[in-house]
């Protein structure tokens, strides 16, 4: 099993629609969770982290966590074109210290 | 956050030679990362690069093919060695000021190897 798996997609959402991306974990202890989109060719840039259960929102971005059930999300509401562009889900994990990227979400935001 | 740079941005090199990629930070940071992003991929974590010491590898990596630098808090140096076409990839840099904090990452450097 992979420390961290999101839904590598394509997912697709209208302009205006919220884009739904989802996350989840492996390792129970893990404590810090973060979303960084990257555009192609570009380098992974940092959109929010979240280190407690519940919702947290900046923005047009919202990420959820769910320790229990070991799940973490970002919704991005009225999505744009400009929000297209793959989004990397990372979780640092208690058990070897270590800091592990899911493969990607890649979202499109067709106008 | 810290403004993180990386010379060369993009090389094209022929199979048996070797690179050596920059990573250079506008401020002390204690943890310095390199990665490496295959096409279509997901970052994969080389090494942490260790000031004054030497560079912790992850599995599958090896010292003699990724030898590491890192002089100071502010710059590492990561050689790609004998170089093959399977190491054409994106090589990033990232920073964080503790292992587990948020880590930040340089634009990367995109590597062709003919």
């Amino acid at each position: 099993q992979k420390e961290v798996e999101q839904n590598s997609g394509p997912l697709s959402v209208p302009e205006g629609a919220i884009a739904s991306l989802n996350c989840t974990y492996s390792d129970r202890g893990s404590q810090s969770f973060f979303w960084y989109r990257q555009y192609s060719g570009k380098s992974p840039e940092l959109i929010m982290s979240i280190y407690s259960n519940g919702d947290k929102e900046d923005g047009r971005f919202t990420a959820q966590l769910n320790k229990a059930s070991q799940y973490v999300s970002l919704l991005i509401r009225d999505s744009q074109p400009s929000d297209s562009a793959t989004y990397l889900c990372a979780v640092n994990t208690n058990t070897g210290n270590q800091f592990y990227f899911g493969t990607g979400t890649s979202l499109t935001v067709i106008p | 956050s810290a403004v993180i740079s990386q010379k060369p941005s993009r090389d094209i090199c022929q199979r048996g030679t070797s690179l050596t990629i920059q990573c250079q930070v506008d401020s002390q940071v204690t943890m310095m990362f390199w990665y490496r992003q295959q096409p279509g991929q997901s970052l994969t974590l080389i090494a942490t690069a260790n000031q004054g010491s030497e560079a912790t590898y992850e599995s599958g990596f090896v010292i003699d093919k990724f030898p590491i630098s890192r002089p100071n808090l502010t710059f590492s140096t990561l050689t790609v060695s004998n170089m093959s076409p399977e190491d054409s990839s994106i090589y990033l840099c990232s920073v964080a000021q503790a292992r587990t904090d948020t880590q930040y990452f340089g634009p990367g450097t995109r590597l062709t190897v003919l």
